[in-house]
């Protein structure tokens, strides 16, 4: 049971365009949702994070907006640029009764081309 | 500069065999997590622990078991290998007040034959 889920394994966006990253949720319980950034070779890096009890979160080019009545959290990047092109994946946590475990997606490889 | 090491990046075993992963984090976290990924699936949580000597089945604990006698330092262990736990295994700690924000090693890619 895929309790989080990126429906688009890859996109590809022009250089200086917006990319566009959606991802939709089944468990209610979800609190906190997060998107991890990965390079080829290398382990996911913390890129941005968003609490259920905001709907935007900002930081420089990189925006999560939150629409908990739809379950779904997007990711905006603008402008896109070629060093942006990784796997993207979204995460949520439940509360901490739940322990600190952090539920993945499966992934959106993202291609910014030049 | 943060950082989770793994001891090896690619790894090669035989099926039946004992495997051993290692994790270590110089960020004095109290939370570890093993992960692993495959296509189409994602990160798959597999055990975590948040102190020492303890630990918490995650979402895909069979075959595996885990380790973790100092806070630096989570182990992964495959009691027996077998060839569907062929994947990339990820290693990654986060403080306790920020658990959702979690650092990540760069992976080891361990292949049962």
């Amino acid at each position: 049971d895929q309790q989080v889920k990126q429906n688009s394994p890859s996109l590809s966006v022009q250089e200086g365009r917006i990319s566009i990253l959606n991802c939709d949720y089944t468990n209610s319980m979800f609190d906190y949702f997060l998107w991890y950034k990965k390079y080829p070779a290398e382990g996911p890096t913390f890129l941005i994070s968003i609490s259920s009890i905001k709907d935007k979160n900002e930081d420089g080019r990189f925006t999560v907006f939150l629409n908990k009545s739809a379950k779904h959290l997007s990711l905006h990047i603008v402008p896109s640029q070629p060093g942006d092109s990784a796997v993207y994946f979204c995460a949520a946590s439940a509360p901490k009764s739940s322990g600190d475990k952090l539920t993945f997606g499966t992934g959106t490889r993202l291609a910014v081309r030049p | 500069d943060v950082k989770v090491t793994q001891s090896s990046r690619y790894l090669v075993k035989r099926t039946g065999e004992k495997v051993f992963l290692e994790c270590v984090q110089d960020m004095d976290h109290e939370n570890m997590f093993w992960y692993r990924q495959d296509p189409g699936l994602g990160l798959r949580l597999i055990y975590f622990s948040y102190d020492v000597k303890m630990k918490e089945k995650g979402d895909i604990p069979e075959g595996y078991s885990v380790s973790r006698e100092k806070k630096e330092r989570f182990s992964l262990i495959l009691e027996s290998a077998s060839t569907n736990q062929t994947s990339m295994y990820l290693c990654a700690s986060s403080r306790r007040d920020r658990s959702y924000e979690q650092y990540f090693g760069p992976g080891t890619r361990l292949t049962v034959t």
